[in-house]
């Protein structure tokens, strides 16, 4: 079955420090990765993706993920974290074949100290 | 902004009464999702579109039915709603085919009491 994987559930950070969110995906075929973000009350917004070729890949607000096909990973990376990054952070992954539902990771909730 | 309206965007209803929510769109999308997010469990699917009159279940379809008689409208309704469906539910669209991001409605606050 389809699934993501994320580890973190809850990060707290002061600002300025360099963040790293876990991402790991199960499924049988070529894919499309995602990460999405929710700021308080509101709604998901697309924060950068994958679809294909430089498996590094660049987001708005400095954001960048890296794919990993061996490891089956896509973690998202911030080189010094800001205090309005705080949010929930979600990956997402989407075959490329078939239906196309995004299947979605449980969230990993950013909390940054000013 | 993707042209996503949900309707309504706050509902309180009593426990075994029918609910239905509502997604428009104006960026005629052909796949249409309907998600409930509930702390702990992230975003969790419960039935798509495909296209019109086309449809199909998601991870967590029970007690929830769907119906999509226009390309810009996609119906998600409790028929009998229960404490368990208390949750925020959102639309999200995307076009067909690879490569493509899904957009987001701004969420429905559903409390059924």
């Amino acid at each position: 079955a389809q699934s993501v994987s994320q580890h973190n559930h809850h990060v707290i950070l002061s600002e300025a420090a360099s963040l790293e969110l876990g991402c790991n995906y199960s499924y049988g075929g070529t894919v499309n990765l995602f990460w999405y973000v929710q700021y308080p009350g509101q709604h998901l917004q697309l924060l950068l993706k994958y679809f294909s070729g430089d498996p590094l890949v660049k987001g708005i607000k400095g954001f960048e993920a890296e794919f990993i096909k061996s490891k089956f990973s896509f973690n998202l990376r911030k080189p010094s974290v800001q205090w309005s990054d705080t949010a929930e952070y979600f990956c997402a992954v989407k075959g490329t074949s078939g239906t196309y539902k995004y299947i979605f990771g449980t969230g990993t909730r950013l909390k940054v100290l000013a | 902004d993707a042209g996503i309206t949900q309707s309504p965007r706050h509902k309180v209803t009593e426990t075994g009464t029918p609910v239905t929510l509502r997604c428009h769109q104006t960026e005629n999308h052909r796949y249409m999702y309907w998600y409930r997010q509930d702390p702990g469990h992230g975003l969790r699917l419960i039935h798509y579109s495909y296209g019109v009159k086309d449809t199909d279940k998601g991870e967590v379809s029970d007690g929830y039915s769907v119906s999509r008689s226009k390309t810009e409208d996609f119906l998600l309704t409790l028929e009998s709603a229960t404490s368990s469906q208390t949750s925020v539910y959102f639309c999200a669209i995307s076009l067909q085919g690879r490569d493509t991001e899904a957009f987001f409605g701004q969420g429905t606050r559903l409390t059924v009491v």
